[in-house]
């Protein structure tokens, strides 16, 4: 079992939907979970940031985290076209500043005019 | 504020040559990564260095793969004698040591 499971996708979905991206993981010691943005032929942008359970709501976006279940969630209200992009989740464990940080293999999302 | 600087951009070897690629992390961070990123795959942490150490480096190929993060100038991923399979974007990310990775743009390299 892969440390960090995350569906490749593509996802469509028309504009103005509401897309939910998600991933699973085994490790319980995860306590960072980030979700991060990346355009073709660009750098990852980091999106979320959330610690330990719970929600983190900014602007349209809404970074989910149940760490009972071991899955997170991203959520995009009201999505638009610019929203199309590649979409990595990847997580960290506690107490380890400077640990690594795993990676999904990421969620391919287009956004439909 | 610049961000996470890397060059060159677009990097075309010939099997057998060197490769190096720089990065120069964000203002006020000390923590480097590099990670390599395949088609259709998603990133692969490689090493991580801060000012004049390597941290960790369980990610990086045992042989043909080095990385350095000099006092005074940018981080330095070194390929050595490059094969066709060394082909992929090469990502590097500074933090200032809380978790958040702040990712450059990228180079991509070409073996041919």
């Amino acid at each position: 079992q892969k440390e960090v499971e995350q569906d490749p996708g593509p996802l469509s979905v028309p504009e103005g939907a509401i897309v939910s991206l998600n991933c699973t993981y085994s490790n319980s010691a995860f306590q960072y979970f980030m979700w991060y943005r990346q355009y073709s032929r660009k750098g990852p942008e980091l999106l979320m940031y959330t610690y330990s359970s719970g929600n983190k709501e900014d602007g349209r976006f809404t970074a989910q985290v149940d760490k009972s279940s071991k899955y997170i969630s991203l959520f995009i209200r009201d999505s638009q076209p610019s929203d199309s992009a590649t979409y990595l989740c990847a997580m960290s464990a506690l107490g380890a500043r400077d640990d690594k940080i795993i990676f999904g293999k990421g969620t391919r999302l287009h956004i439909l005019p | 504020n610049a961000g996470v600087m890397q060059n060159p951009r677009h990097l075309v070897r010939r099997r057998g040559q060197e490769a190096r690629l720089r990065c120069s992390p964000m203002k006020g961070h000390s923590h480097v990564y590099w990670y390599r990123q395949l088609p259709e795959e998603g990133l692969k942490f490689m090493v991580y260095l801060q000012k004049e150490n390597i941290i960790d480096e369980s990610g990086m190929p045992k042989e043909r793969f080095s990385a350095e993060f000099p006092k005074e100038g940018p981080s330095i991923l070194r390929i050595q004698q490059v094969v066709r399979g060394d082909s992929a974007a090469y990502f590097c990310a500074s933090s200032a040591g809380l978790n958040e990775q702040f990712f450059g743009p990228g180079t991509r390299l070409t073996v041919l």
